[in-house]
């Protein structure tokens, strides 16, 4: 059971240029999501989704773009990369049965990309 | 707004210390969640313990308690005698009105905890 992995873990671009993020869960949980990571500020969202075929935008969506084809993968894209989409990215999910408790959000290692 | 704040960018303690993360958070729903999770130096995020708004007691998980007062929107993460692999960054984070249709986390700046020996 390798939880949630992210694709790449590292990656330098250059402005402009552009680049698929791939998240994989194989938990089959529901709900996935995508965070960035910048010093000083925690982690924002991104997008979400919840379910196959379902995305939505959350706190700071302008310049990405993302694809729920499958349950299990959930890809972030950068269309036009640009120097402020430098920072740690973080995908994670959860299973969204909507009942209360925990239900905590698992998070795979990160990708770090520098824009340059 | 702030959703999440935490005050204390940077802490440190004495190893075996017991030691008080301070969280507040602002919300007008009645039903949320509060979490902490731990960034080691390595970057994964690691869940360390929940508090649901209508739990009646405090949460523990082994040397993490969870010191939530309500009234006064706070969640304090309190870990108990620390240890040198307690260096990290910790964030609060809070869900909101389970929505049954995103079950989304705001988090708050962190806090970066170091130990010393």
């Amino acid at each position: 059971n390798a939880g949630v992995t992210q694709t790449p873990k590292f990656r330098v671009l250059k402005t402009g240029q552009s680049m698929t993020l791939l998240c994989a869960q194989d938990m089959n949980h529901e709900y996935m999501y995508w965070y960035r990571q910048d010093p000083g500020m925690g982690l924002r969202l991104i997008h979400y989704s919840v379910g196959e075929g379902t995305t939505a935008k959350g706190e700071v969506p302008d310049g990405y773009n993302v694809s729920r084809l499958k349950k299990q993968n959930f890809l972030l894209g950068l269309e036009s990369a640009a120097p402020s989409q430098t920072s740690v990215y973080f995908c994670a999910s959860i299973q969204g049965d909507g009942l209360a408790g925990p239900n905590e959000q698992f998070f795979g290692p990160g990708t770090r990309l520098t824009v340059l | 707004a702030q959703k999440i704040t935490q005050t204390q960018p940077g802490m440190f303690v004495q190893e075996k210390e017991a030691v008080t993360l301070d969280c507040t958070y602002d919300t007008s729903d009645p039903s949320y969640g509060l979490f902490w999770y731990k960034q080691p130096s390595s970057g994964e995020m690691i869940f360390l313990i929940y508090q649901g708004s209508y739990d009646q007691q405090n949460a523990t998980e082994g040397r993490y308690s969870l010191n939530f007062q309500k009234a006064r929107k706070s969640a304090n993460l309190v870990i108990s005698a620390s240890q040198l692999g307690d260096s990290a960054m910790y964030f609060c984070a809070m869900r909101e009105a389970p929505n049954f249709g995103n079950e989304k986390l705001t988090f708050g700046t962190g806090t970066r905890l170091t130990i010393i020996p």
